[in-house]
Formats: C-alpha cells, structure tokens, sequence
C-alpha cells in the first residue's frame, strides 16, 4: 500500500528565502507523485508531477521536485519565496486505480 | 467544460437529512474521482468512475454514501442521514486516464457540507 509523509505541518520563511518542502512515500510500486497547492477555500491546483524519466521536475510557480528512489524522497523547493507561495501544499502518490493517497499538507507562511 | 464545476458550493443539513451532491467533469475526461476533505487538511478517497461505471469504491462507507455517473448528467454523491462527522469539504476531481501521462487530477472548487 502507498502512502506520503510530510516532515513539518507548518513552514515559515522570508520573502526571497529558499523554500523547501518535504515530502516521502512509501510505495510497492514504481510511484506516480505529485504536489499540489491550495489556497484558502479553494480546491487543490497541481504544481508538477513525476511519473516516468527525468527526476528533477519542473513546475508552475518556479517550483521543482526532485524524484529520489533512494531515499523515498519527493521534496518541493523554490529558490526565492512570494508572498503568493502562502498556501497549503499537498503531497501524494497514486496507487495502480489512480487515486491519490495524500500527505498531510504544509502550511508555508511567507513573511515581508 | 475546461473546469470541474462543483454544485452546491454550500450545503446546510440537519442531522439525519439527506445532501446531495453534484459534479461535472472536464470535457473528455473519462475518469471521477470524489474525496473528502476533513479538517483543513486530511483527504480522504470515497470513490472514481470510469464514465459511468464505479472504478473504485474501496473508500466509501455503503451504509450512508452512494454516488453515481450517468451519462449525459453531472455525477452526483449523495449521503443518506447525514451525521456530524459529515461535515467536510467534498471534492471531485476528474482525469482522462489513471496511468502515464494521463492521470493528472484536476479538482473542482468543492462542495462545503455542514451537519448541524
């Protein structure tokens, strides 16, 4: 069965700070991963995906991820914090039927 | 559409009465999926569809829960006496497929149910 940790619920960082999110899975197969953002009282919009080939990924945002089989690691990062990047921010893996076990969640602050 | 659109965006239930829910996926997209949001953060998986065929119900409880897609109509999820452990955001999510590069989940805004 899959399943996503994220190391800290909360995060806070300066605007223009790098910003790093952590994420880890455990998976029985080779994993689909994904991060997701949600802003207040909205739904969840994907910032980039992995599924096959190259393990470092791009995103919307100027955020990437970088695939690491051998530490089970998926961790998000942005070189320079917005005071937009404020959000909730998901973790989560699909399973063979394509549903999305999800971490659970990030809260990153951003401040001026 | 190029959206999920998620109806109603607010549902007030007593106890013990019944919501129905409503989504319609993107256009061409052949795969539903609903999840629960409790808390802020937990999401929980109830079910997908495959057009209109359940895909995967290995997350609903039958006893309350029941969700449909038929064809040329918004899928619907519907619960049965709502209790108060209810309360939650539900979010339907579609995709075309569920492998490679095709299984990417766009979420309608949600549907907030509040069992008072």
């Amino acid at each position: 069965a899959q399943s996503v940790t994220q190391l800290g619920s909360h995060v806070s960082v300066s605007e223009g700070a790098l910003v790093l999110l952590r994420c880890n899975y455990s998976s029985s197969v080779p994993p689909y991963l994904f991060w997701y953002v949600q802003y207040p009282n909205q739904g969840l919009q994907l910032l980039l995906k992995y599924t096959t080939g190259a393990t470092l990924v791009k995103g919307i945002n100027g955020f990437e991820a970088e695939f690491k089989k051998s530490e089970t690691s998926f961790h998000l990062t942005k070189p320079s914090a917005h005071m937009s990047d404020a959000a909730e921010y998901f973790c989560a893996v699909s399973d063979t039927w394509g549903k999305l076990i999800f971490g659970q969640g990030t809260e990153l602050s951003v401040k001026p | 559409g190029e959206e999920v659109a998620q109806t109603p965006k607010h549902l007030v239930r007593g106890e013990g009465q019944k919501a129905k829910l409503y989504c319609a996926p993107i256009k061409g997209h052949s795969y539903v999926f609903w999840y629960q949001q409790v808390l802020k953060n937990e999401f929980k998986f109830l079910i997908s569809f495959q057009n209109e065929n359940v895909f995967d119900e290995t997350g609903m409880p039958k006893e309350r829960f029941s969700a449909k897609c038929l064809p040329n109509s918004p899928c619907s999820l519907e619960i049965q006496a709502t209790k108060l452990e209810d309360s939650a955001v539900y979010f339907c999510a579609s995709s075309q497929g569920v492998s490679g590069g095709y299984n990417e989940q766009f979420f309608g805004p949600g549907t907030r149910l509040t069992v008072l």
